[in-house]
């Protein structure tokens, strides 16, 4: 159970593009989306967390108007990085909120490498 | 906000020893500490986890303890073989829909 699809795989985009990251929950309902980015040798970063139907929290230092998310279905969860610029390049995953009892821990999306040029 | 720390960064160890990373978490509410394997381009792997009502949890080379008093979990690994090779990341979370915290990786390498 708890299975996340994510894509794309990876993306090579040019500075000024937008690229959407789609994270679709299979097999469950996901009210929450927990989005993080990973830059190379380091740690997962919370971006922000989505939730259906309203606006998502983002954390400190992170630009809500360049980061889109959007949550309009318990099943799609999609993050937009607009006006992308090489400092942008980086790993970004998903994770959906388990709800209540935790009964999978927390999984996680297979992960979009996206390089800006 | 939370706040995890985890060390060593790096850690080289032969084949056959036994490894043994730690955390400290900040957040007293945090109840869910889970551990992950993250090899290179790929999303982590849960490998083992524990809950704040556990004190030691065990799953055949792997074993992870938490003193809820001091906020310390750690994960050991024994016999250590050449595919435990990878990224280490311990977390925390107030559970249920609550984010993770990560730790900040620490970069296991066994040799032979």
């Amino acid at each position: 159970g708890a299975v996340v699809s994510q894509h794309p795989s990876w993306v090579i985009c040019k500075s000024g593009t937008s690229v959407k990251i789609e994270c679709r929950s299979l097999d469950f309902q996901a009210t929450t989306m927990f989005w993080y980015r990973q830059f190379p040798k380091q740690s997962l970063m919370l971006m922000a967390t989505s939730n259906e139907g309203s606006k998502a929290t983002y954390e400190q230092g992170v630009e809500k108007d360049k980061f889109l998310i959007n949550h309009a279905s318990l099943t799609l969860s999609t993050l937009t990085v607009t006006s992308a610029h090489p400092e942008d390049s980086s790993f970004y995953i998903c994770s959906p909120g388990q709800g209540a009892s935790l009964n999978y821990g927390y999984t996680f999306g297979s992960g979009t490498r996206l390089t800006v040029v | 906000g939370e706040n995890v720390e985890q060390h060593p960064s790096t850690l080289s160890v032969q084949e056959g020893d036994s490894a043994v990373i730690k955390c400290t978490y900040s957040d007293s509410a945090s109840n869910y500490f889970p551990w992950y394997k993250q090899e290179l381009g790929k999303r982590p792997q849960l490998i083992i986890d524990i809950r704040s009502n556990v004190g030691e949890k065990k799953d055949q080379r792997i074993a992870v303890t938490l003193n809820k008093t001091a906020k310390h979990f750690s994960l050991h690994i024994t016999e250590t073989q050449p595919e435990d090779s990878a990224v280490y990341f311990c977390a925390a979370s107030g559970g249920t829909a609550s984010k993770l915290t990560f730790g900040t990786g620490t970069r296991l390498q066994v040799t032979l």
